[in-house]
């Protein structure tokens, strides 16, 4: 079965750090361009960052210097490291792979939360 | 950044109604269009890729037309798993750009 499945949330302190995982499997991971989008809580979807297939990143202006992007292909594992943490980035996660041709995020992760609180 | 404006924010509409969602990109984003829809508590699930696409498993109830600036989404005849949020992404240039969502609520 193809599935993304993510980890790693939790509640931190504004300036703090967080490290979030998206394990992949079903695929052929290497191939695919993942990108990861938030939505904070009752709000829309923002998309976040991407993954080139080899390792090439770009980010949304407002995580830009704070937030980095990574794979493992050995590991068919996403990450995103969020440094310097603020209220505003309090959101459900989410991974998803973007599909070949498809111009689409074709298959999503179930969503972590992440809490930026005091 | 592209803006997508997505109408309407909310819809209300009954079982076997035939609806539709319009986005409008700001600039011209070609066909690279995409529709989503969300549960509550759910990640997304992609309907409709490259603005007519229908993805693989999804009613084919569902279509898509468009191309350029401005997009529909329709659902010909509403079902009871259908209410939901839809919402469009732009992946034309970065950064990617989702509308605002549109609420599917049952009459």
């Amino acid at each position: 079965e193809v599935q993304l499945v993510e980890s790693g949330g939790g509640l931190v302190q504004p300036g703090g750090s967080l490290r979030l995982s998206c394990a992949a499997s079903g695929f052929t991971f290497s191939s695919y361009w993942m990108h990861w989008v938030r939505q904070a809580p009752g709000k829309g979807l923002v998309w976040v960052s991407r993954i080139e297939s080899d390792g090439r990143t770009t980010y949304v202006d407002s995580v830009k210097g704070r937030f980095t992007i990574s794979r493992d292909n050995a590991k068919s594992t996403v990450y995103l490291q969020m440094n310097s943490l603020r209220a505003e980035d309090t959101a459900v996660y989410y991974c998803a792979r973007a599909g070949v041709g498809l111009s689409a995020f074709d298959i999503w992760g179930q969503g972590t939360m992440v809490t930026v609180s005091s | 950044d592209i803006q997508m404006t997505q109408s309407p924010s909310s819809l209300s509409a009954s079982v076997g109604d035939r609806v539709t969602i319009t986005c409008r990109a700001s600039q011209s984003i070609g066909s690279s269009l995409s529709w989503y829809q969300q549960k509550p508590g759910k990640a997304p699930e992609l309907l409709i890729y490259t603005a007519s696409s229908l993805q693989s498993g999804v009613p084919s109830r569902f279509s898509g037309s468009g191309s350029g600036t401005d997009f529909t989404l329709t659902i010909s005849s509403l079902q009871p798993e259908d209410f939901a949020v839809y919402c469009c992404l732009q992946t034309y240039s970065l950064p990617y750009t989702f509308g605002q969502g549109t609420d599917l609520e049952i009459k």
